[in-house]
């Protein structure tokens, strides 16, 4: 079990440019989760997946923000049109189903964008 | 909409001090609460997941409460090492997916 793994580890961008991260969960864990951490800040979630359905989004996930799971294994998420207020930490996790109750998520070592 | 509030936000002791770091949420329909250690730069690491229908859960010299009809957890280290400096997240699941809150942490530091 290698963990949860997400690529690239950091990102130097231009504003106005496209950007596109990759994570890849814990094999056979179904849910898979993203979140996004600015400077002393919390995570704060961003989308969910079960399997490859997208079932939940935050109200922080505009219009130029898409995430996928194609066949239900890794995730890619895209930021269209980077601006400077979209630096942060990008964090993914993924959780086996199991009894909410006891739900514990992994989490990757995260992306780091920079927009400049 | 689930607020999480952690208090101190930064913390410094002495290598050897037994401390508290305290996490308060303001609806208390929780499935879970976990805490969290997150090094800088690095991803988050889970330490202790406290089920809503349990009052603590111990693991080595870290022991987390919760109170869930108050809506506080807390979390104790014993005899702190220079090696638990870090950022400690407190977080909760409330969602019918499980999502987590985060409150925005407890930045530690042991000195030797």
């Amino acid at each position: 079990d290698t963990g949860v793994s997400q690529d690239p580890r950091h990102k130097i961008t231009k504003r106005g440019q496209n950007v596109t991260f990759r994570c890849d969960p814990i094999s056979e864990h179904n849910r898979l989760y993203w979140y996004r951490q600015t400077l002393g800040q919390g995570p704060e979630f961003l989308t969910y997946f079960q399997n490859e359905a997208q079932l939940e989004k935050s109200r922080l996930l505009s219009d130029r923000f898409s995430a996928e799971r194609p066949k239900g294994s890794f995730s890619t998420l895209e930021i269209q049109r980077t601006e400077q207020g979209d630096s942060a930490m990008y964090l993914c996790a993924s959780s086996p189903i199991s009894d909410r109750a006891t739900d514990t998520q992994y989490f990757g070592p995260g992306t780091r964008l920079t927009v400049l | 909409k689930q607020e999480v509030t952690q208090i101190p936000a930064a913390l410094s002791v002495p290598e050897g001090e037994n401390l508290v770091l305290n996490c308060s949420f303001t609806d208390s329909a929780i499935y879970n609460l976990q805490w969290f250690r997150q090094d800088p730069g690095k991803g988050l690491t889970s330490l202790l997941l406290i089920q809503s229908s349990q009052r603590e859960q111990t693991s080595g010299r870290l022991n987390a409460s919760l109170d869930k009809s108050s809506g506080r957890s807390t979390l104790y280290i014993a005899a702190s090492q220079p090696g638990d400096s870090a950022t400690y997240l407190c977080a909760v699941s409330n969602s019918g997916y499980s999502t987590l809150t985060f409150g925005k942490g407890t930045m530690l530091l042991v000195s030797p």
